[in-house]
């Protein structure tokens, strides 16, 4: 099944641990984003990546990093989370830039004390 | 002022009506524009994509868009309770990557 997988679902941590998520695909797909989710926000693009190892910041890149050393895996990091990270997370992915096309994962629930 | 305004609702209506959603933006090169339908606890699905200008249908759903007043529309013909979701409109300069979101309407059809 061509899918979008993202782990984990749900995180609780405390400010300042450093946490990774994990997001995979297996469609093939170049380009892969993530985004955050807030009431009255919206989403909002974090970072993406045009195809392995080119990665670009969204519109709210501060406090998180990412990676693309493989096509599949896009892991988004926080290296010292803060409360005001704490959000919904989703990982999104389409054949290239520009496809219309975004497959969008379940989305990370992220609570940070 | 944000780039995508849209009424976070919520919104209720009886099986069978006709819903309108709504978007306005504010910049004026936007190209792309995008329906997703998110139910709770699941990512967005894209539900309806147009380019420029115009009307596209897709069974039950219709997306409109006018560039000229900066607005654009899903319409839900003959809506069901599956249908009742949180609905995002997305927009963009130069395709699915880059997009701007709404924060949502959601939308409760009742049986």
């Amino acid at each position: 099944e061509a899918q979008v997988t993202q782990n984990p679902r749900y995180l609780i941590t405390v400010t300042g641990k450093k946490l990774t998520v994990t997001c995979s695909q297996n469609m093939n797909h170049e380009y892969m984003s993530w985004y955050r989710q807030d009431p009255g926000l919206g989403l909002r693009q974090i970072y993406y990546s045009m195809n392995v190892e080119v990665t670009d910041k969204g519109d709210v890149p501060e406090g998180y990093k990412v990676s693309r050393k493989e096509k599949r895996n896009f892991p988004l990091i926080l290296e010292s989370p803060s409360p005001n990270q704490t959000s919904l997370y989703f990982c999104a992915s389409s054949l290239r830039a520009g496809e219309e096309t975004q497959y969008f994962g379940p989305g990370t629930r992220l609570l940070v004390l | 002022q944000k780039e995508v305004e849209q009424d976070p609702g919520p919104l209720s209506v009886p099986e069978g009506a006709i819903v309108s959603l709504n978007c306005t933006y504010s910049n004026s090169a936007f190209q792309y524009f995008m329906w997703y339908r998110q139910y709770s606890r699941k990512g967005p699905e894209l539900l309806m994509y147009t380019y420029s200008s115009g009307n596209k249908e897709d069974g039950r759903f219709t997306a409109q868009v006018d560039k000229s007043s900066k607005y654009i529309s899903l319409f839900i013909r003959d809506s069901q309770p599956s249908d009742s979701a949180t609905y995002l409109c997305a927009m963009s300069r130069t395709g699915a990557n880059n997009l701007f979101f709404g924060t949502g309407t959601r939308l409760t059809v009742i049986p």
